[in-house]
């Protein structure tokens, strides 16, 4: 089973700032790695796939990058609906495994 | 647009069954492996069972395999989750969650619906 550590586990910013979240895995996943944003009392969405691919309707300031076992979602311009929590997701190996999270405070 | 709206959450005590429902809306269902998911209070989320879009093909978390069993009806666009010995540590909002893949084996985890809340209490 691989093992998805996110980092930090929370990050302050201010509105305008840009984030940079880290994901790290136990074993290379190649590019199969997703990201979604859980706003409170939500359902979690999809972010981006396959390491950089940006889901449907998702703005651009919302970006992948990584491969192996090094990713990086990057949020740049941060809005005040950004503000989250933010979660990895690899579907590489069988079980598909979330990392455990890195909260996006104001 | 995608719709994934579950229902039959609730409170049961420890032992007890709790069937789950998701009706799917705004895509063509039985095109699409389907996920359960869940999320302990102030906690992570958890993978719980995948489904294949033909229903041939089911997969269980450790935690619930022999307990939770997944299934679905294609003719009424639903998914369910039949939930038995229930445990405390089974208390979650369970989620709903459509796969990305077309007719694939499996995928990222696509559209959620919002949840039912599931609490295991005696």
């Amino acid at each position: 089973e691989i093992v998805l550590t996110q980092s930090p586990g929370t990050l302050s910013l201010s509105p305008g700032e840009s984030a940079t979240l880290s994901c790290r895995a136990s074993q290379s996943v190649s590019k199969y790695l997703a990201w979604y944003q859980q706003r409170p009392g939500q359902a979690p969405r999809l972010l981006i796939y396959d390491a950089s691919k940006r889901a449907t309707g998702i703005p651009a300031r919302f970006s992948g990058s990584g491969s192996g076992t090094d990713f990086t979602l990057t949020i740049s311009s941060l809005e005040p609906e950004d503000f989250a929590v933010y979660y990895c997701l690899q579907c590489s190996h069988w079980p598909p495994d979330f990392g455990q999270g890195t909260r996006l405070d104001i | 647009q995608v719709q994934l709206v579950e229902s039959g959450g609730g409170v049961v005590q420890p032992g007890g069954s709790l069937r789950l429902s998701c009706a799917a809306s705004g895509f063509t269902f039985n095109d699409y492996g389907m996920y359960w998911a869940r999320q302990a209070p102030g906690k992570g989320l958890e993978w719980v069972a995948f489904l294949r879009y033909d229903g041939s093909h089911q997969k269980y978390a450790d935690s619930v395999e022999g307990r939770f069993t997944i299934s679905r009806d294609n003719s009424k666009n639903t998914l369910f989750l039949q939930m038995n010995s229930l445990r405390p540590e089974d208390t979650a909002v369970y989620y709903c969650v459509k796969d990305r893949a077309v007719q694939g084996a499996w995928d990222y985890f696509d559209y959620w619906g919002q949840g039912t809340l599931v609490t295991v209490s005696s």
